[in-house]
């Protein structure tokens, strides 16, 4: 069946453009993860989806990052004025509910370069 | 933070037995232990995951030790394929307490099946 789709799976903006990354979660699946990894690093928590809501936005590395996700389906990552620092890849997760031991899901990103 | 600890790399024959260990000596009586793996370029890919039973699955096998602060990913017969980043993860499961939704990754073992 289909997995978890992430569009597109690369993008090169200028350092100050917006840009926004989106996620396809698996169908079914009520809860949605944002994470970001750099280049040889881990990956890095940003915000946790149940439904439509985002129960904790913490991870967030600024204000000018911000996430949305509509009829408890689609996410999209928003990132304003983009600086060098942001480049990475950006992953997206969906499992098939928050409580519960199913695992996580993963795409296979959305690698971005900011120049 | 990351509540486990990995060793940074690990080297396995192609056809012998991969034994990856992994200390989560602060783990709770409710948290489930998770392995994950990242293929070069991929997500990461949901291996196994289990609580205080040792588990098996056509991927791998977990072996969790009784006091359960430890504990130890197989892969049985190791492949060129199975080279890639395994990360070892703790997490609750059921109803989440404040904060504790995140999967945490660390940065994990980098496994170089040789051939």
């Amino acid at each position: 069946g289909a997995g978890v789709s992430q569009s597109p799976s690369n993008k090169v903006t200028e350092k100050g453009k917006d840009v926004e990354l989106r996620c396809d979660p698996i169908s079914g699946h009520t809860a949605l993860y944002w994470y970001r990894q750099s280049l040889g690093q881990g990956l890095e928590f940003l915000i946790y989806f149940q439904g439509n809501s985002a129960p904790d936005k913490s991870g967030l590395p600024s204000d000018r990052f911000s996430a949305e996700r509509t009829g408890g389906s689609v996410s999209t990552l928003t990132i304003q004025r983009t600086q060098q620092e942001d480049s990475a890849v950006y992953l997206c997760a969906s499992s098939l509910s928050e409580g519960g031991v199913s695992p996580l899901h993963f795409g296979n990103g959305t690698r971005l370069t900011v120049t | 933070d990351a509540k486990t600890t990995q060793p940074p790399s690990m080297d396995c024959a192609e056809g012998r037995a991969a034994n990856l260990p992994c200390n989560h000596s602060t783990i709770s009586g409710n948290e489930y232990v998770y392995w994950y793996r990242q293929i070069h370029s991929q997500g990461p890919q949901y291996i196994i995951h289990g609580l205080k039973n040792n588990e098996t699955n056509e991927m791998a096998s977990l072996i969790i030790t009784e006091d359960r602060k430890s504990s130890t990913l197989i892969l049985p017969h190791a492949t060129l394929r199975d080279t890639a980043v395994y990360y070892c993860i703790v997490r609750v499961a059921g109803v989440q307490a404040s904060g504790t939704y995140k999967y945490i990754f660390g940065t994990g073992t980098r496994l170089k099946v040789l051939a």
